[in-house]
């Protein structure tokens, strides 16, 4: 079983400041990464994902994020952020043997201040 | 493309009463599609998994006989919340998945836009 740890329920930033939202993990196995992004009443849009191979991981808006094995992380950044990131991020896991269910974090609430 | 649809958006019903959701692929056939339910301010919450053809895979805890999950065809899934009460008024969200969009490497999720439920 897998578990997903976003330990910042809200994070206030300026506009055209950087953001990183952070994500911790716990598996038994292997796992595939996953950052997920919510605008208002709307489902989720993939932002980007870990598979294998380099560990920094380019996705869609300027979004990064880095998987780092060790510390079980997978943190979610952008070096500069704009109005328009406003939003709810989900980080999830799913194992790598098969099982498609993606087990979620709690979110992170993205405000950009003007 | 990977794109999927939910309908309706939003729905108000009475307690007592049964709506349906309806999740479909629209530019794709979906081997394995996902039913979520999200309350206000969290996360989501995997209730069942249904696989074309065949019978639903429900979460611990989620009440099969109240959540109902036909999977008839490779582009549409529907969920019937019956005899509904206000307790499971929530966001509704649909995912679906096909190995080969991945080029066979993963199941990657493509989610709807979600049904707001709302039972008085």
């Amino acid at each position: 079983a897998q578990s997903v740890t976003q330990l910042d329920s809200q994070v206030p930033v300026f506009e055209e400041a950087p953001v990183e939202l952070r994500c911790n993990y716990s598996s038994s196995v292997s796992v595939y990464l996953f950052w997920y992004v919510q605008y208002p009443n709307q489902g989720l849009q993939l932002l980007l994902k870990y598979l294998s191979g380099s560990t920094l991981v380019k996705g869609i808006n300027g979004f990064e994020a880095e998987f780092n094995k060790s510390q079980t992380s997978f943190h979610l950044r952008k070096p500069s952020v704009h109005i328009s990131d406003t939003a709810e991020y989900f980080c999830a896991v799913s194992d790598r043997f098969g099982n498609e269910k993606l087990t979620f974090g709690t979110g992170t609430r993205l405000t950009i201040i003007p | 493309g990977a794109v999927v649809s939910q309908h309706p958006s939003w729905v108000i019903c009475k307690s007592g009463t049964s709506v349906k959701i309806e999740c479909r692929s629209l530019d794709f056939q979906a081997t394995t599609m996902f039913w979520y339910r999200q309350f206000p301010k969290q996360s989501l919450m995997l209730m069942a998994t249904s696989n074309e053809g065949s019978k639903a895979t429900y979460e611990q805890g989620v009440e099969k006989d109240k959540f109902l999950i036909n999977h008839a065809s490779l582009t549409l899934s529907t969920l019937t919340v019956t005899s509904a009460h206000p307790e499971d008024s929530s966001f509704y969200i649909c995912s679906a998945s096909n190995l080969g969009l991945a080029g066979g490497k993963f199941y990657e999720q493509y989610f709807g836009p979600g049904t707001r439920l709302t039972v008085t």
